[in-house]
């Protein structure tokens, strides 16, 4: 099967901007999670989603949202983009297995904020 | 905040080393998982381990978890310099929503 992809890897915005970036999940995976991560703050949760239906939230502002489309596929949105956004934004889909679930991670995305 | 905690931040060791690192974690669990990852890319998953086992292996790695101190450890034998990367623990707290270590940096030199 192929693996989890994001899109775009890379890019560039600036302050103020808005942003979306894409993921596509592992064939049959109905789960999405987004996570950022930033040197000083590791890898934090934002969301995840499960049948186009929010299922979990971190702790984010709301400039951070997102939505999952019913071919699983599932994008993130940044609104007002700031300094501090500046970060790598994993996409991971989830396989529920009898011990929890076990999650695959894309690429993900480098977003610059200038 | 993260739950899980690394030890050490930061590790070097000699090709054919043995790699050990440690995970703390603070509330019940279902699974933890390791997953390494290489400089600037996405995690990949290297082994989960369900709340009641108490030791895994999966090639050179080897996992033990203690839930009675809630911790896990890493053990990667007879490193190589390819095993060079960050490695982080994960627990599943509440249902699909993760939760990170801070990471063990492991570079091995050939």
């Amino acid at each position: 099967k192929a693996g989890v992809t994001q899109t775009p890897r890379y890019l560039i915005k600036t302050r103020g901007q808005q942003v979306t970036l894409s993921c596509s999940p592992i064939s049959g995976h109905r789960s999405v999670s987004w996570y950022q991560q930033t040197p000083g703050q590791g890898l934090q949760f934002l969301f995840e989603y499960f049948s186009e239906t929010q299922r979990n939230k971190g702790n984010f502002p709301g400039r951070f949202s997102g939505r999952q489309f019913s071919n699983s596929r599932s994008e993130m949105n940044v609104s007002t983009l700031e300094l501090g956004d500046s970060a790598l934004y994993l996409c991971a889909s989830s396989l529920f297995l009898a011990s929890g679930y076990e999650q695959y991670f894309g690429p993900g995305t480098r977003l610059t904020v200038t | 905040s993260q739950q899980g905690e690394e030890d050490p931040q930061a590790l070097s060791i000699q090709e054919g080393e043995n790699a050990t690192m440690n995970c703390s974690y603070k509330t019940s669990i279902n699974n933890l998982q390791w997953y390494r990852q290489n400089s600037g890319r996405g995690l990949v998953h290297l082994i989960l381990i369900r709340s009641n086992e108490r030791e895994k292996h999966s090639g050179r790695l080897r996992v033990t978890l203690d839930t009675s101190k809630k911790s896990s450890s890493l053990l990667i034998t007879a490193s190589r310099a390819a095993d060079t990367a960050s490695y982080f623990c994960a627990t599943d707290a509440a249902g699909n929503q993760f939760y990170f270590g801070t990471g063990t940096s492991l570079t091995v030199i050939p």
